[in-house]
């Protein structure tokens, strides 16, 4: 079974600083996920990774599979980036969903 | 941009009766889920469909619980006697392309609370 670990579980940062958020999971997967949980619930897929990096605008995600660790990093952060971010592994048929980083950037 | 959709946005319902929660996938998705987070907990998964059938579930998803595509757009999840703790937010997603591997979009949520 595939545990999925985030850290921390809450951030908060100023207008304009660089944010790291952590995932590490148990067991091989086949693609990690970051996702973004607004605060009306719904979730938007930001990134799906097999290996290496991606990069979208001001966010980054990288991925080292023989560690089973990826980060989602923010530059440049802004108060509309505040939301939950979620680090979910797929398993198959289904992703398996970490806690979630609540993150709150104030101006 | 196509989106996925999900009606209804909030249901409210007596312990011991059965919903029936709807979605429409993007139109040319072939994989289909449901998932559910109770208040202030993590997502977790319940079924996957591809084919027509149900291609993995979760322990969550038992006999209570049901899938069907009924006319080729719309993806509905049944629960036949609800619980007090089936109350949570139900996301349907689809993607394209295989499973876990592909990006899933996500629809914006039907929140039911069991009364």
């Amino acid at each position: 079974k595939n545990e999925v670990e985030q850290s921390p579980q809450n951030l908060t940062a100023q207008e304009g600083e660089f944010i790291t958020i952590n995932c590490s999971y148990s067991v091989g997967i086949s693609a990690l996920h970051w996702l973004q949980q607004h605060p009306g619930g719904g979730i938007v897929s930001l990134f799906m990774l097999s290996s290496g990096k991606k990069k979208h605008g001001r966010l980054i995600a990288t991925i080292n599979i023989q560690e089973k660790h990826s980060s989602l990093h923010i530059t440049a952060s802004h108060p509309r980036d505040s939301a939950v971010y979620i680090c979910a592994v797929g398993d198959t048929d289904k992703l398996i969903f970490g806690t979630g980083t609540r993150l709150q950037v104030f101006p | 941009e196509p989106e996925v959709t999900q009606t209804p946005s909030h249901q409210v319902t007596q312990m011991g009766q059965e919903v029936i929660l709807r979605c429409v996938p993007i139109s040319n998705h072939l994989y289909f889920y449901w998932y559910r987070q109770i208040l202030g907990q993590k997502v977790e998964f319940l079924v996957s469909f591809y084919n027509n059938e149900i291609s993995e579930k979760s322990e969550i998803f038992d006999d209570q619980f049901s899938v069907e595509r009924p006319d080729g757009s719309n993806f509905t999840l049944k629960i036949r006697s609800t619980k007090l703790e089936d109350s949570a937010m139900y996301f349907c997603a689809s993607s394209a392309l295989t499973r876990s591997t592909d990006t899933q979009y996500f629809g914006p949520g039907t929140r039911l609370t069991v009364l």
